[in-house]
């Protein structure tokens, strides 16, 4: 059982390039959602998905794309990356209804 | 939207000894999480506790929803509570966690 698996775990990119963000869970959640995090800064959602066919915007939805065509696969697209999307990623997942999240181990993003 | 304010932000301790992080929310929640990430940057759900209290080891979490604040103990600390500690709600039906700034401990030996 490997909870939420995020690939890479390290990527720079420059600015103008786009890439996609990888994460898979194996628990069967409903919900997937995706995180950036900034120094001194909470963690802040970007999209999430509540099942598969479904994703909607959070705080900061700007510059990415997410789709959700199967409940296992949750991939997160930077369009053009700017450098202000030099960040730490992390994917999450949980039952809806209630429950904890499992969060991945985290992409570290640099875009130069 | 809902706001989410924890305290103190930094914390420093002697190993072995007791402490109490608080999260206040501006709104009724329906979820509440507390969240540890250590230093290599890992977060591991502690708790998921939207009222009353639970234990799990040196820790336990107190949420008080009709007050809107959620305390969580850690006792007998080690080095290893060392990181941050994160406060998460979310409302209605949502899923969507808000997050706090966390609480950011060192423990020393």
């Amino acid at each position: 059982n490997a909870g939420v698996t995020q690939t890479p775990k390290f990527q720079v990119l420059k600015t103008g390039q786009s890439m996609t963000l990888q994460c898979a869970q194996d628990m069967n959640h409903e919900y997937m959602s995706w995180y950036r995090q900034d120094p001194g800064m909470g963690l802040r959602l970007i999209h999430y998905s509540v099942g598969a066919g479904i994703t909607d915007q959070g705080e900061v939805p700007n510059g990415y794309n997410v789709s959700r065509s199967t409940t296992e696969d949750f991939p997160l697209r930077l369009l053009s990356a700017a450098p202000s999307q030099t960040s730490v990623y992390f994917c999450a997942s949980s039952y809806s209804g209630g429950g904890g999240y499992t969060f991945g181990s985290g992409t570290r993003l640099t875009v130069v | 939207g809902i706001q989410v304010e924890q305290s103190p932000p930094d914390l420093i301790l002697q190993e072995g000894a007791n402490s109490t992080l608080r999260c206040n929310f501006s709104d009724s929640v329906n979820n509440l999480q507390w969240f540890h990430q250590n230093p290599w940057g890992q977060l591991i759900n502690l708790f998921y506790i939207p009222s009353g209290t639970k234990q799990n080891g040196r820790l336990s979490a107190t949420t008080v929803a009709t007050e809107r604040y959620s305390l969580l103990y850690i006792s007998s600390s080690q080095t290893t509570d060392s990181g941050v500690y994160f406060c998460a709600v979310s409302q209605g039906g949502s899923e969507k966690l808000v997050f706090g700034k966390g609480t950011k401990l060192t423990v020393n030996p």
